[in-house]
């Protein structure tokens, strides 16, 4: 069975800086897909970044970029320029390729300092 | 818009009194599944459903039914509530193609239910 763990239950950083959210997991397939998701006070679960394993390139989306290491079993998501709004719980996701179980990790609570 | 809906958005109800959470998605998604968040645990699949009458359980499917019978709805039952199942609910669906080729693999959630049992 998949399992993702987030080392950091919280963090907090400075408006405008840099900060990476940790996240590592476990299994034994060769394909499949990594998410974060960040779920604000509104609780609505928005995707944030996606990376499939079989690609070498690591996946940005504007200011936030991920570090996948496939042989470490390791995906942390990297916001830069951090603004108030990215202030929220993110999530660290494992999808076995085409469907089935979606494991999250127990989140990271991020909050933005202005 | 393409959206997925959940109803009710909230629900306080008491131990054994059978309940009926909805999920409806307009996006003619294959996959569509259900999740529980609680505190320090993240989200837990509790059922997943690949197409239509095919449904199979997640990692929490004890005290849970569903059932797929249209291709937009994804019901989920709690024949006997009991006070472990206080929580807060999300449905999700996506598209993953055809024949497993073409989709993007990325769920879509909707707001959430937060069911509480006395």
């Amino acid at each position: 069975a998949q399992t993702v763990t987030q080392s950091q239950p919280e963090m907090s950083v400075q408006e405008a800086e840099t900060v990476t959210l940790s996240c590592t997991y476990d299994t034994s397939e060769n394909n499949y897909y990594l998410f974060w998701y960040k779920q604000p006070p509104s609780r609505q679960m928005i995707l944030v970044i996606r990376q499939e394993a079989y690609k070498q390139q690591n996946a940005t989306e504007n200011r936030f970029s991920v570090n996948f290491q496939k042989a470490a079993k390791s995906f942390s998501l990297k916001i830069s320029d951090s603004q108030l709004g990215d202030t929220a719980m993110y999530f660290c996701a494992f999808m076995k390729m085409r469907g089935q179980n979606f494991v999250f990790g127990p989140g990271t609570r991020l909050s933005v300092l202005p | 818009e393409a959206q997925v809906t959940q109803n009710p958005r909230y629900l306080i109800t008491v131990t054994g009194k059978k309940l009926t959470v909805t999920c409806s998605q307009n996006m003619n998604h294959e996959y569509m599944s259900w999740y529980r968040q609680d505190p320090g645990l993240g989200l837990r699949q509790i059922y997943y459903s690949m197409n239509v009458e095919v449904t199979d359980k997640g990692d929490v499917p004890e005290g849970y039914k569903v059932s797929r019978k249209e291709k937009r709805n994804f019901p989920l039952i709690l024949e006997s509530p009991s006070p472990n199942q206080t929580s807060l609910y999300f449905c999700a669906s996506t598209w993953v193609g055809l024949a497993g080729v073409g989709g993007t693999d990325t769920q879509y959630f909707g707001p959430g239910t937060r069911l509480t049992v006395l």
